[in-house]
């Protein structure tokens, strides 16, 4: 079982719209949990990286939340753009420095 | 200050050659990690080198390799390429263990 799991897996919203990705994971001992952004054919870009004793940390129009005791986060993008249209992959860090990351969720922003 | 850089940027091989990836970190970074990304498995960590030594490796097989130069810079072989190998090939380095990590634009590496 995946120790990182992303919802949802796809999503289309109207651009200036709001959305929220969630991720949810069972790492443990838990280090840090980090949000990437990845456009088609690119390398990952990290926006966020957050330790368990912080629950909010905002890049811009991204905000991203942790709660370390259900062991959630989630990505929530104001006002989307078109160029917000990309892969958002939630990382999670354990206490033996190893990743387990989601698969993304895959999101596509229309006019 | 220059990012990480990856060649060659594709490649094409067929079943049963192998390949040599390399990746230039930031300057200054000295762990390099290795990822396998697909449209199915997301990203699939490889390993991991610090300082010349491998501190981290996935669960693939033994046909993937690679090392650390003492400059930092990373190379990974992939030897006897199956059609499965077909990938993205990602490089990401961070100044120590566990810091933030800085991806390459990746290898696209297609098996015929």
């Amino acid at each position: 079982k995946n120790q990182v799991e992303q919802s949802p897996q796809s999503l289309i919203i109207l651009e200036g719209k709001n959305c929220t990705l969630q991720c949810n994971y069972t790492v443990s001992p838990f280090s840090n949990l980090r949000w990437y952004k990845q456009d088609t054919g690119r390398g990952p870009v990290s926006l966020t990286i957050m330790t368990f004793s912080e629950n909010t940390k905002s890049n811009g129009r991204y905000t991203a939340t942790l709660d370390a005791d259900t062991k959630q986060s989630s990505l929530h993008i104001t006002a989307s753009q078109l160029s917000d249209s990309a892969s958002y992959i939630c990382v999670a860090q354990g206490g033996n420095n190893r990743l387990a990351f989601g698969k993304g969720n895959q999101v596509v922003v229309i006019p | 200050k220059a990012g990480v850089t990856q060649t060659p940027r594709y490649l094409i091989k067929t079943r049963g050659q192998q390949v040599t990836l390399s990746c230039s970190p930031i300057s200054g970074h000295r762990s390099v990690s290795w990822y396998q990304q697909t449209p199915g498995q997301g990203l699939q960590f490889l390993f991991e080198y610090f300082s010349e030594t491998q501190r981290n490796k996935g669960n693939f097989p033994g046909r993937f390799s690679g090392r650390q130069f003492s400059n930092s810079r990373s190379e990974m072989n992939v030897s006897t390429l199956e059609l499965g190998d077909s990938a993205l090939y990602l490089c990401a380095s961070s100044l120590g263990l566990a810091g933030e990590q800085f991806f390459g634009p990746g290898t696209r590496l297609t098996v015929l």
